[in-house]
């Protein structure tokens, strides 16, 4: 079972900031929190991945509460092409090897 | 660089028929990863290989399902027999090592419709 929520979607406009938010209230220490992506018809895209710290990388940033129990993924300039369904993926431990996905937020980027 | 290849892109087949699904890694990869995904259940993990060897295969859904590995670069899933509930969308993974640490890169899938 997923052990994340997310919104089921949100709209951004183009060239805007998009920022993704998830809920993992109940994430342990070990675990990690991953982002992925899938645009229709496709493979699910990694994006990025964080543990304790806030993380970047040239698609996303990842900011991680220092709870833990949320986070949000930034697309910082988001253009028509970042339309896609988002999924938040807690991921655990040195044999956490199960990505799990949930329904994950359908983020539309609108011109 | 390669990333995952999966062939065939489409298979139509009909009930009762034996489906081949293939999958090359990502070349140093050494986990490798068969994922499913309906509308119904999403995307749920099938199995997954370390060095070539099955670790969990929990998630084949019954025995008309198996997945070899005979060596670093090649995988099947096959499915014998099929059956119209079997239609979905195959994705093959890769990751460099096993552990939460390691992200899995995926191929653009098979789309199977069994009639």
């Amino acid at each position: 079972d997923a052990k994340t929520t997310q919104p089921p979607s949100m709209d951004c406009a183009e060239g805007r900031a998009a920022n993704l938010p998830c809920n993992h209230s109940t994430i342990s220490g070990n675990e990690y929190v991953y982002w992925y992506r899938q645009i229709h018809s496709q493979g699910p895209q990694y994006i990025i991945h964080g543990l304790k710290n806030n993380e970047t990388n040239e698609m996303a940033s990842l900011i991680i509460t220092e709870d833990r129990k949320s986070s949000t993924l930034i697309l910082p300039h988001a253009t028509l092409r970042d339309t896609a369904v988002y999924y938040c993926i807690v991921r655990g431990g040195e044999y956490g090897n199960k990505l799990v996905f949930g329904a994950g937020t359908i983020l539309r980027v609108k011109s | 660089d390669a990333g995952v290849i999966q062939s065939p892109r489409h298979e139509v087949t009909e009930m009762g028929q034996e489906v081949t699904l293939r999958c090359k890694p990502i070349s140093g990869h050494n986990s490798l990863f068969w994922y499913r995904q309906t509308m119904m259940r999403g995307l749920e993990l099938l199995i997954y290989f370390n060095n070539n060897v099955p670790i969990d295969d929990s998630g084949m859904p019954e025995d008309r399902f198996s997945a070899k590995m005979p060596n670093a670069s090649f995988s099947t899933l096959k499915i014998q027999p099929s059956e119209p509930r079997d239609s979905a969308v195959y994705f093959c993974a890769s990751s460099l090592a096993q552990g939460a640490g390691n992200e899995q890169f995926f191929g653009p899938g098979t789309r199977l419709t069994v009639l």
